[in-house]
C-alpha cells in the first residue's frame, strides 16, 4: 500500500530534550516536507526537500533540523525542543514538487513539549 | 508572498442539505493550483477536490464542487447531499504551479458540523 509513515504517533516530552520524527514514504517520490498545524493558523511548512541531499527552510524554520540521505526517509529533528513547538507535525510527499502534483500526508505526530 | 484566507472559523448543516465553505487567497501568479482537504477527527489530511488554475471548468468529485472565481481570486467548497461522515475541519490550500518550491500554503481551517 502505497503511504507515508511517521513515528512516533504521539509524544510528550521536556524542554531542552533532543527528539527525532521519523517519516517514510515508500512511493519514490522526490519530494517530501513537513508542516505544522497549530489552532487557527492552519498548517505551515517547516522544511523541504527537493531529493536526496537537497533541502530548504520553509515558512517556520526555527528550531528544527532536517537531514535526506535516503529518497524513503526525511526525519525532522528538534535538539533541544521548547514549549512552543507543542503542536501537531505532519510529512508530506509528492511525486515532485510540481505544483500539479498531489501531497500526500502522513497520519500526524502530536508533540507536547513541557 | 502568497495568502490564504478562510473566513468561516465554524459552519454547520443538517444531514441531507447543502453547505458552502468559503477560501479567498491572494497571489500574483498565475499558474497555480487550489485544494481542498479533509481532517476527519483522526487528524488523517485526506485530498478532497483539486482545481487547476487554468481551466475554467470548476472541479467535481461526487457530491463536492468547487466554485472557481479566478478574478475575485476565490475558490470555495459545497458539499450536497451532506452526510454525517462530512463532519470534519476542511482546509483551503493553494500551490504555485511550474517548478515552484512545491510548498502548500494552506488557510486557518473550517469546521463543519452535521447534524441528523
Amino acid at each position: 500500500e502505497a503511504q507515508v509513515t511517521q513515528n512516533p504517533r504521539y509524544l510528550i516530552t521536556v524542554t531542552g530534550k533532543k527528539l527525532t520524527v521519523t517519516c517514510s514514504q515508500n512511493m519514490n517520490h522526490e519530494y517530501m516536507s513537513w508542516y505544522r498545524q497549530d489552532p487557527g493558523l492552519g498548517l505551515r511548512q517547516i522544511y523541504y526537500s527537493m531529493n536526496v541531499e537537497v533541502t530548504d527552510k520553509g515558512d517556520v524554520p526555527e528550531g528544527y533540523k532536517v537531514s535526506r540521505k535516503e529518497k524513503r526517509n526525511f526525519p525532522l529533528i528538534l535538539e533541544s525542543p521548547s514549549p512552543n513547538q507543542t503542536s501537531l507535525y505532519f510529512c508530506a510527499s509528492s511525486l515532485n514538487s510540481g505544483g500539479g502534483e498531489t501531497q500526500y500526508f502522513g497520519p500526524g505526530t502530536r508533540l507536547l513539549v513541557l | 508572498a502568497q495568502t490564504v484566507t478562510q473566513s468561516q472559523p465554524e459552519m454547520s448543516v443538517q444531514e441531507a442539505e447543502t453547505v458552502t465553505l468559503s477560501c479567498t487567497y491572494d497571489t500574483s501568479e498565475s499558474d497555480y493550483y487550489l485544494f481542498w482537504y479533509k481532517q476527519p477527527p483522526s487528524r488523517q489530511m485526506i485530498l478532497v477536490i483539486r482545481q487547476e488554475a487554468y481551466k475554467q471548468q470548476n472541479a467535481t468529485e461526487n457530491r463536492f464542487s468547487v466554485n472557481f472565481q479566478k478574478a475575485a481570486k476565490s475558490f470555495s467548497l459545497k458539499i450536497s447531499d451532506s452526510q454525517l461522515g462530512d463532519a470534519a475541519m476542511y482546509f483551503c490550500a493553494y500551490r504555485a504551479g511550474g517548478t515552484s518550491y512545491g510548498k502548500l500554503t494552506f488557510g486557518q481551517g473550517t469546521i463543519l458540523t452535521v447534524h441528523p
